[in-house]
């Protein structure tokens, strides 16, 4: 089956620690997202991936790292920077990033509670 | 800024009735609109994609339509059932970027 994973379900971590969440995908997608969702919110880009070894900042880049070495993964890092980071993390991925291949794919999310 | 507006922001309805769900942007300089749903605690699934060059998508008992005059988009179900509850999002494509609305949360009644 083709489709995007996300791990793990749940995660819980102390204040201060980093924390990184698996985003993996088997569509030969050429671009990967990650987006933050808040309750009553839309949608937060965080950052994106057009192509292997190369990504973007999003709107709330600020205390989140990436990395894109396969184009099958894309692992969102959590640091400690980031001020409020407890929500529901999203992984999406398209064919491409322009025009007519822009639909998104979505895996099933990562519930973060820090503490 | 673009943004984006779904109303309403709930809607409780009796199975069977056919209903509307709005999306509107400040900046009708949309290229392509995705409509998606979303269950509690999990992720997205698309349910329509209009692209630049249409202005309806149907399937099943969905239809989505995309007036770029007026920067506004609706989704329309047809003889809604239990299993049509959920949180229905849009996102327009600006800039190559997905803008979201807050969504809509729909519960069907039986």
């Amino acid at each position: 089956d083709g489709g995007i994973t996300q791990s793990p379900k749940y995660l819980f971590r102390k204040e201060g620690q980093n924390v990184t969440l698996s985003c993996e995908q088997n569509l030969n997608h050429d671009a990967m997202y990650w987006y933050r969702q808040d309750p009553g919110q839309g949608l937060r880009l965080i950052y994106y991936s057009q192509i292997v070894n190369d990504f973007q900042k999003g709107d709330i880049a600020e205390g989140y790292s990436v990395s894109r070495e396969k184009k099958e993964s894309f692992p969102l890092t959590v640091t400690s920077a980031q001020k409020n980071p407890t929500a529901f993390y999203l992984c999406a991925s398209s064919r491409d990033s322009s025009g007519s291949s822009y639909e998104q794919y979505f895996g099933p999310g990562t519930r973060l509670t820090v503490t | 800024k673009q943004e984006v507006t779904q109303i309403p922001a709930a809607l409780s309805v009796p199975e069977g009735e056919n209903l509307v769900l709005n999306c509107s942007f400040t900046d009708s300089a949309i290229y392509n609109l995705q409509w998606f749903r979303q269950d509690p605690g999990k992720g997205l699934t698309s349910l329509l994609l209009i692209q630049s060059s249409q202005r309806e998508q149907t399937s099943g008992r969905l239809n989505a339509s995309l007036d770029k005059s007026s920067g506004r988009s609706t989704l329309y179900i047809a003889a809604s059932q239990p299993g049509d509850s959920a949180t229905y999002l849009c996102a327009g494509d600006s800039n190559y970027q997905l803008i979201w609305g807050a969504g809509t949360k729909l519960i069907i009644k039986p």
